[in-house]
């Protein structure tokens, strides 16, 4: 069965800061890897969608790489900024029905 | 504007009672799941549906039904709710399973059952 785990749990930085945030998933045989934002009391935003022949996916200011023969993904946020605050999930599309999320990377960029 | 509508937002309910939280979506999207949210536990995957009248269960499809009559509504019925069902629900869309096009997702239904 599928598991998804994310480091760290929580996260605090200083603005400006770049930062990395790990993703790992224990069965290769994967369809594609998303990134998703979710503010407090709001629904998931996605961020970034990696196809299982992808090395990686850029959007602005953030960058996912995927390693699937090693069963990892990273979230790169250059310059991070307070508006950045949010919970980071991801989410691997096993054989393209079924999504299991990781529990969550809470990240507080202050001012 | 492309979105994902849930309905109602917040329910506070009692055991047994009968309730249907509903889903619909204006992309013309195949692809529709249900989700629950728990602290510490994530979301999981309750339910979902490859298409009109097709329809699987996710990790935690328990105490939970579903119907897909149409393309645009995944409703979510709780025949006879419980204490435990009380979470953060969440539905989804995309174009497909394996379009590798990204999930949509609803604002949430808080469902508080006492």
């Amino acid at each position: 069965k599928q598991e998804v785990t994310q480091i760290p749990a929580a996260l605090s930085v200083p603005e400006g800061e770049n930062l990395v945030l790990n993703c790992s998933f224990t069965d290769s045989a994967i369809y594609n890897l998303q990134w998703f934002r979710q503010d407090p009391g709001k629904g998931l935003t996605s961020l970034l969608l990696i196809q299982s022949s992808q090395r990686e996916q850029t959007s602005g200011r953030l960058n996912a790489s995927l390693d699937k023969s090693s069963g990892r993904s990273t979230l790169y946020i250059a310059a991070s900024q307070p508006g950045d605050s949010a919970t980071y999930l991801c989410a691997v599309d096993s054989y393209g029905q079924n999504f299991v999320f990781g529990p969550g990377t809470r990240l507080s960029v202050l001012p | 504007e492309a979105q994902v509508t849930q309905n109602p937002r917040y329910l506070i309910t009692v055991t047994g009672k009968k309730l249907t939280v509903t889903c619909s979506q204006n992309m013309n999207h195949e692809y529709m799941s249900w989700y629950r949210q728990d602290p510490g536990l994530g979301l999981r995957q309750i339910y979902y549906s490859m298409n009109v009248e097709v329809t699987d269960k996710g990790d935690v499809p328990e105490g939970y039904k579903v119907s897909r009559k149409e393309k645009r509504n995944f409703p979510l019925i709780l025949e006879s709710p419980s204490p435990n069902q009380t979470s953060l629900y969440f539905c989804a869309s995309s174009l497909g399973a394996i379009s590798n096009q990204p999930q949509h997702f609803g604002d949430g239904t808080r469902l508080s059952i006492l």
